[in-house]
């Protein structure tokens, strides 16, 4: 199947600027993911997308994030003020196969300064 | 909440097979999920388990006991290629169907000649 696609690969930023990370998944899917990964650490659950509204969503996600999915294709991660702790892999994830398991994109990374 | 345990790193000789543990404690268990991670990339799925026993995928392996609250990945054959981080994934049905996966700290796993 044709892979997730997400971009920037690698953003660097200023603390309290705002980010937007992309990811292209097939259009057809219903359940899309947020995930990220700080540097040496496990990967962390953000907020899970179904049927173009949120699902589910962490405690990591407050008021500072939000995802759209614009255009019916795209799908957004924004990150209102940046701070330091946002530094991070960012994993967009989409659900495939009968088991359910989650198809990562290749990551966006982000580096607050 | 979730809680999963698996060992820091490991150390294996090419050729070799290396069994690397995971437990975990949850609620509304819908499944277990390996995955591999080299260092700098997304996670990619290896195997699923829902129901007791044994999955053989090729030179992988993985089992579960749902009362003991256990799996393990069964690595044989070992490359050199193997050498990345192996992490546990927990799945729960999330409120709107899908998998909201929950993923232990990972396994660094080292194959050496």
């Amino acid at each position: 199947e044709p892979e997730v696609t997400q971009t920037p690969s690698h953003q660097v930023t200023q603390m309290g600027q705002e980010v937007i990370l992309r990811c292209v998944p097939i259009s057809n899917h219903l359940y899309f993911y947020w995930y990220r990964q700080i540097l040496g650490q496990k990967v962390e659950f953000l907020v899970s997308f179904y049927n173009n509204e949120i699902s589910e969503k962490s405690e990591i996600f407050d008021d500072q994030f939000s995802v759209e999915r614009p255009d019916g294709s795209n799908f957004t991660l924004k990150i209102r003020s940046t701070k330091l702790e946002d530094s991070a892999m960012y994993f967009c994830a989409r659900r495939q196969g009968l088991t359910g398991e989650l198809f990562f994109g290749e990551g966006s990374r982000l580096t607050v300064l | 909440g979730q809680n999963i345990d698996q060992p820091t790193e490991m150390t294996a000789t090419e050729g070799a097979i290396v069994q690397i543990n995971c437990t975990y404690q949850t609620s509304g268990f819908n499944g277990l999920f390996w995955y591999q991670q080299h260092a700098g990339e997304a996670p990619t799925f290896l195997s699923y388990n829902v129901l007791d026993g044994l999955e053989e995928k090729g030179r992988f392996s993985s089992f579960l006991s749902r009362s003991k609250g256990y799996s393990y990945l069964l690595l044989k054959e070992l490359q050199m290629k193997d050498s990345a981080s192996y992490l546990c994934a927990v799945a729960r049905l999330g409120s709107r169907g899908g998998n909201k996966l929950t993923f232990g700290t990972g396994t660094q796993l080292k194959v050496e000649l």
